[in-house]
């Protein structure tokens, strides 16, 4: 069975400032990793994936994420967070066709 | 593009009444999951089907059933309701790829489920 540790509950980050979301998974084969965000209020959205190839994921609004087979990580960052990057950030993973199994959750709040 | 439709948005239920709940999947997508939030916390599974036949199973109490149609919608009937049922229901949809590396799953916007 797979599961998945995020490191940090809250991230507290000013507006503009770099933020790294830690993202940590176990599982005895090989998995592909996710991550989604949940906007106050609203479903789940897709950021970005790592299926195959390049280790280096770029998504939606500026986040990337790097995958690191040897330290089964898949942390995610963005150089600069708007306002509007405050929300909660799930990773997951899931073998082909199977069901996700998330992170406990990661909440990023920017400040001003 | 048409995104994952679920209905009713908000649902309020008294102890011991029943639910349904409905998803529609992205048109052509094959396979719905079910998840379950509750307050504070991460998705948990609870159900999914391919092609109308479940498919997988995860941790979904006794009293909860579900099934996909001919059409691909899903509905998840939930009876006997407690108020730790009470949380936000997710359904996703994705078409598996039989030659690719995996499916990816879209969420819907969910249907917070209050039982008083």
């Amino acid at each position: 069975a797979q599961s998945v540790t995020q490191l940090d509950s809250q991230v507290p980050v000013f507006e503009e400032a770099p933020v790294e979301l830690r993202c940590n998974y176990s599982s005895s084969v090989s998995v592909y990793l996710f991550w989604y965000v949940q906007y106050p209020n609203q479903g789940l959205q897709l950021l970005l994936k790592y299926l195959s190839g390049s280790t280096l994921v770029k998504g939606i609004n500026g986040f990337e994420a790097e995958f690191n087979k040897s330290q089964t990580s898949f942390h995610l960052r963005k150089p600069s967070v708007h306002i509007s990057d405050t929300a909660e950030y799930f990773c997951a993973v899931t073998l082909p066709g199977n069901k996700l199994t998330f992170g406990g959750g990661t909440r990023v709040l920017v400040k001003p | 593009a048409a995104g994952v439709i679920q209905s009713p948005r908000h649902l309020i239920k008294e102890k011991r009444e029943t639910a349904t709940l409905k998803c529609y999947p992205i048109p052509r997508h094959d396979t719905v999951y079910w998840y379950q939030q509750g307050p504070g916390q991460d998705p948990q599974f609870l159900i999914s089907f391919y092609e109308k036949m479940q498919s997988d199973k995860g941790s979904i109490p006794d009293r909860f059933s579900a099934q996909q149609f001919s059409d691909y919608h899903s509905e998840l009937n939930m009876s006997s309701l407690e108020l730790g049922d009470s949380a936000l229901y997710f359904c996703a949809s994705s078409f598996v790829q039989r030659e690719g590396p995996t499916d990816t799953q879209y969420f819907g916007p969910g249907t917070r489920l209050t039982v008083l």
